[in-house]
């Protein structure tokens, strides 16, 4: 148990609609990032968060907007959603250091029909 | 930017075999290494990192690395494979000159099969 809680772990929803996944963190965890994994992919770096401010961005869609909260938990929102949205989404916390490791949610797998 | 090559998706090895699964990395500062295993429909586990000082480094499972600043190299090894380190590994490196907020960069993964 990595101690990084994720939650839904399992959604399904019908495109155009719109989704939240909640992510949170280890306790002391200030950095979170959301990742995605899609089938025959490697994993998507989407964004990343520092103590509650956007410190990185990747490829991450228009579409889709994240937050991290004061209690340091974050929500990955996915909106309009597309078939192609279908994927594995992680989140991973780490510690304030800057030579630590990353500890991964168990993810929450969206499928969009 | 920085990258990370794993420029093999699978490595099949017989168990009881050492095993390699490769990866080089492209960083402006001092590279951060990091190894990470995914068993089917979990998360990220990591496995060992890479700051500074010896070259090789030992972490969970049995499993080491060494680090080859020559070759901009990371390769993750183990003396004898076992059926149950069949899965997905990821190399990942983070640009340790910048600050704590940079974002870390995985690698493709490789999927490691260990053949009974």
């Amino acid at each position: 148990d990595s101690g990084v809680t994720q939650t839904p772990k399992h959604l399904i929803t019908a495109t155009g609609q719109r989704v939240t996944l909640r992510c949170s963190p280890r306790s002391g965890d200030l950095s979170v990032y959301w990742y995605q994994q899609s089938l025959d992919q490697g994993l998507q770096f989407l964004i990343q968060y520092y103590n509650g401010e956007e410190r990185a961005k990747g490829n991450i869609l228009e579409r889709f907007s994240a937050q991290q909260f004061p209690d340091l938990h974050s929500e990955l929102n996915l909106s309009s959603l597309e078939l192609g949205d279908s994927a594995l989404y992680f989140c991973a916390t780490g510690s304030s250091t800057n030579t630590g490791e990353l500890f991964f949610g168990e993810g929450s797998r969206l499928t969009v029909l | 930017a920085q990258s990370v090559a794993q420029p093999e998706d699978q490595v099949n090895v017989a168990e009881g075999n050492p095993l390699t699964v490769k990866c080089t990395y492209s960083v402006s500062g001092n590279p951060y290494l990091f190894w990470y295993v995914q068993y089917p429909n979990r998360g990220l586990q990591f496995l060992l990192k890479y700051i500074t000082g010896d070259n090789l480094v030992k972490g969970s499972y049995g499993f080491e690395a060494e680090f080859n600043k020559s070759q901009t190299s990371f390769h993750l090894k183990k003396p004898s494979a076992l059926v149950s380190d069949s899965a997905l590994y990821f190399c990942a490196v983070r640009d340790g000159s910048s600050g704590g907020y940079q974002k870390v960069t995985f690698g493709t993964g490789t999927k490691l099969q260990v053949i009974p």
